[in-house]
């Protein structure tokens, strides 16, 4: 059973729509990282929340912690072509024990 | 010069063969890992190194043999590996010690197929 469910799997949305990302998951989190891997790379960091409630922007990305620090979201707004990519969060449990979710797959059209 | 190089970037072998990946960073950190990346699976950690010293080991099959020679280096040596093994193989840092966010640094990847 995977500690961190991510949803949706895939997504498929037109330029200019917002989208939200979820991370869940019933276990505690010391902290949770988001990241965007494009096709061919590696995963590049975006954000870490460590905080139940905190909520970071990054320009048109908002990533919150859940107050319980066991779920995140990332919503987009005005997607554009260049935001697609494979979404991926993680999170530190136990410590230093540190997992991730399956990812989202976003495409943004034209 | 970027935080974490992977070389080579594609690899193609047969079963038989016996390569390396390579990986290197720049970034000053005292923890390297490497994961394995398959289509429709999770990141899966394989091998985590502190300090040059190896902490964690994920039941990864003895086909895939690791080696640290220092904080900034390491390598993942491959032997005999199965077509079930083609993936993406990332490299991954961190700094360690204090409070423990989980971030890491990833390379490019080095993409394998197994024929």
């Amino acid at each position: 059973t995977q500690l961190l469910e991510q949803s949706p799997q895939f997504l498929s949305i037109q330029e200019g729509e917002n989208l939200t990302v979820y991370c869940n998951s019933s276990s505690v989190f010391s902290s949770l990282q988001w990241y965007r891997q494009e096709p061919g790379e590696g995963p590049v960091l975006l954000v870490t929340v460590v905080t139940g409630g905190e909520v970071k922007k990054l320009k048109r990305l908002t990533f919150q912690f859940g107050d319980a620090r066991k779920d995140s979201s990332l919503h987009i707004t005005a997607a554009q072509p260049g935001d697609t990519g494979l979404y991926l969060c993680a999170g530190v449990y136990a410590g230093n024990m540190l997992t991730f979710g399956g990812g989202t797959r976003l495409m943004v059209k034209p | 010069e970027t935080g974490v190089t992977q070389t080579p970037r594609h690899l193609v072998m047969g079963m038989t063969n016996k390569k390396s990946l390579k990986c290197e960073q720049h970034l000053g950190h005292n923890a390297m890992y490497w994961y394995k990346q398959s289509a429709k699976k999770p990141l899966e950690l394989m091998f985590v190194y502190n300090f040059k010293e190896q902490t964690e080991n994920n039941s990864v099959p003895s086909r895939f043999s690791p080696e640290c020679p220092n904080s900034s280096h390491l390598f993942l040596h491959l032997h005999t590996l199965q077509p079930e093994d083609s993936a993406l193989y990332l490299c991954a840092s961190s700094q360690v010690g204090g409070y423990y966010t989980g971030e890491l640094f990833f390379g490019e990847g080095s993409r394998l197929t197994v024929l």
